[in-house]
């Protein structure tokens, strides 16, 4: 079935510094989401990627959809402490009602 | 931006009784809600779809008597955990598609506890 590998699994950055995490699949997807997720709250849409080779920002937060179409990263210029929390890469084949398939996150700390 | 309403937010029940779950689109209609779980320090774990007017199609290993879903209106979706037990104590989410641009939206997740 598909997989998704989003690496690293967790990281400790200092206030200001780059953050860049990634995620690759077994399969070629159309749609690449990155979410972050605070505790005990619900996933909350960054940036949303629907075509190949797109690059996305969103303030500080820039995204790429990988030209194989099986990869994407995530990259967040100049931390904050609020940045702090849970990063969720997610994705799905095809348009629809197919739901979405979600790497295992990745925990950032950012140490003020 | 679309909302997803999902309630209770907290919820603490003994074991054997049943819970139920809500989740409602807002501002936008939903042919299609799916139901996640997630353990502490865990991804996301997709449990059901949820479609509006039929019946909601399980994942493998998701007990569809235990998780009654119900899609009645194209707002609506509830989940009830019956006869719960305490390894049902999770973090339950629920996500919605606008179905007019085919976007989700997560609701802010339910944490259930069992006593």
């Amino acid at each position: 079935g598909q997989q998704l590998n989003q690496s690293p699994q967790s990281m400790f950055i200092q206030e200001g510094e780059d953050v860049s995490m990634n995620c690759t699949s077994s399969s070629i997807f159309n749609t690449w989401l990155w979410y972050k997720q605070d505790p005990g709250e619900g996933p909350v849409l960054l940036i949303a990627l629907y075509k190949a080779g797109e690059l996305t920002s969103n303030g500080r937060l820039t995204a790429q959809f990988g030209i194989t179409r099986k990869d994407s990263f995530l990259n967040i210029s100049a931390s904050i402490p609020s940045d702090v929390g849970i990063y969720f890469c997610a994705g799905n084949i095809l348009s629809g009602n197919t739901p979405l398939v979600f790497g295992k996150g990745t925990r950032l700390s950012v140490i003020a | 931006g679309a909302v997803v309403s999902q309630h209770p937010s907290r919820v603490i029940c003994k074991s054997g009784t049943s819970v139920k779950i809500e989740c409602r689109s807002l501002d936008f209609q939903a042919t299609t809600m799916f139901w996640y779980r997630q353990f502490p320090k865990q991804s996301l774990m997709l449990m059901a779809t949820s479609n509006e007017g039929s019946k909601a199609t399980y994942e493998q290993g998701v007990e569809k008597d235990k998780f009654l879903i119900n899609h009645a209106s194209l707002t609506l979706s509830t989940l009830t955990v019956t006869s719960a037990h305490p390894e049902d104590s999770s973090f339950y989410i629920c996500s919605a598609r606008d179905r007019l641009n085919e976007k989700l939206f997560f609701g802010s997740g339910t944490q259930l506890s069992v006593l």
